[in-house]
């Protein structure tokens, strides 16, 4: 089970806008920058968002993310087939002295 | 510009010993991260720790602390996961990429290797 709770999967049609949590505790979301990873099937993860809410070079403005007190949310406008791919939240957390990093069990994203 | 070259498949017995390795390029080797991160089959990211090359300040998941050892050596800009004793539980796919540092540990992964399969099987 994991530190970070996403829901297992999402889905829409084409064109239309989705978006994904993540919900955190105080330790790790609360207090610490979010990054969001895209899987697409067979693939190594890609970062996708990173300090909550901001795109390294070449990732499209249709994916965004933003936070909220221990949770955070990536959302994705104008879906596309091919941003079918699982998706991972991921934070520090500070809870232990040496402190660890913590993925969400990730959401499945499904384009009808 | 920044590469991750994880070494290739391995097919191992339980009980053997094994070490993985993942070659950085195209940057500063010793003043990121490298992390270490397991997706078993048909399930999410599991992060298993981090090594800071420049000083070797190594992190461990809380989960697996003890059951893996990561190194690195600086001069070959090389990071190393290894098991001194597989078990059939350790079948996995294993990710490197480079962390961007905080004070206490990462902001995030930014470039990943491609992946070292590793099955354990008798």
């Amino acid at each position: 089970q994991s530190v970070l709770t996403q829901p297992p999967s999402v889905s829409a049609a084409p064109g239309q806008k989705v978006t994904i949590s993540c919900s955190g505790s105080s330790s790790n979301i609360g207090n610490n920058y979010v990054s969001w990873y895209q899987q697409l099937p067979g693939t190594a993860p890609k970062l996708l968002i990173y300090d909550n809410h901001k795109r390294p070079s070449g990732i499209p403005d249709r994916f965004s993310g933003s936070k909220s007190g221990t949770s955070a949310t990536l959302g994705i406008t104008g879906l596309q087939t091919g941003d079918e791919a699982d998706y991972y939240c991921g934070t520090w957390d500070g809870s232990l002295s040496a402190g660890f990093w913590v993925f969400g069990g990730g959401t499945k994203l499904t384009v009808l | 510009e920044v590469q991750l070259v994880q070494s290739g498949a391995e097919m191992k017995k339980p009980g053997e010993s094994l070490k993985i390795s993942c070659k950085g390029s195209g940057y500063s080797f010793s003043t990121y991260w490298i992390g270490w991160v397991r997706q078993m089959p048909g399930k999410g990211l599991e992060w298993m720790g981090i090594i800071y090359p420049g000083d070797s300040d190594t992190k461990y998941s809380p989960s697996l602390q003890g059951q893996v050892t990561i190194s690195a050596d600086k001069s070959t800009t090389t990071a190393y996961l290894q098991w001194s004793s597989l078990r059939a539980s350790d079948t996995a796919m294993y990710y490197c990429a480079r962390g961007i540092p905080m004070i206490r540990g990462v902001f995030y992964f930014d470039y990943w290797g491609r992946g070292t399969l590793v099955t354990v099987s008798s």
